[in-house]
């Protein structure tokens, strides 16, 4: 089955700076989606990538895959505040509305 | 428009008790997933439901099962409850033609003492 893994499992940001969380899955998954989790909270859609080299955009987050590298990054460009929360990857499970989670990244971003 | 609705928010429970939790979805979805979230294992998947049928299963022993209802309401039953079973299960809604996003609900925290 799916193996998905995130790195690093915590990332301790100042403002202002940016940084890339990567995600990496262990077989072929089409399709790759990001959520956002805040404490006690529920989970977020953030992106959801249909195909390989796809990029999608939303205010300081920007994702990407390579299904070839069967990787995925969300990269963080001058970092806020309201951007700290838990960011969760998850790819096709194989069945529809089957997600394979990563385990997190708790981003702290610092002022 | 009105979100996905989990209730209730919040449950006790004693080893051995059997819990149902609901789950509706937003008006016009036909697809409800659920999932467990516990620190040990993070999110993992239970099932979905599309149009009253039970599409998908995910690795949970048959104390889990659930439902869904004609108009896409659907419910989780766990039977003879485990102090493992302590968890934060969330749904989520969705068309159901895949590649699409989910939408979460905020979830029922289960505690099983």
């Amino acid at each position: 089955e799916l193996k998905v893994e995130q790195n690093p499992l915590f990332l301790s940001m100042q403002e202002g700076k940016n940084y890339t969380i990567y995600c990496n899955y262990s077989t072929t998954s089409d399709r790759l989606y990001w959520y956002r989790q805040d404490p006690g909270k529920s989970l977020e859609s953030l992106f959801v990538l249909l195909s390989n080299g796809a990029v999608k955009q939303e205010g300081r987050l920007m994702a990407s895959l390579d299904t070839k590298a069967r990787l995925s990054t969300l990269h963080i460009t001058a970092a806020v505040h309201d951007l700290s929360a838990t960011y969760f990857c998850a790819g096709d499970g194989g069945a529809t509305n089957k997600l394979i989670f990563g385990t997190g990244t708790l981003l702290a971003v610092q002022p | 428009k009105a979100g996905v609705t989990q209730t209730p928010r919040y449950l006790i429970k004693t080893r051995g008790q059997q819990v149902t939790l609901s789950c509706s979805p937003i008006s016009g979805h036909r697809s409800v997933s659920w999932y467990q979230q516990t620190p040990g294992q993070g999110l993992q998947f239970l099932f979905e439901y599309f149009s009253e049928t039970q599409r998908n299963k995910g690795n949970f022993p048959g104390r889990f099962s659930g439902r869904q209802f004609s108009n896409s309401r659907s419910e989780m039953n766990v039977s003879t409850l485990e102090l493992g079973d302590s968890a934060l299960y969330l749904c989520a809604s969705s068309r159901g033609q895949g590649n699409e996003k989910l939408f979460f609900g905020s979830g029922t925290q289960l505690s099983v003492l």
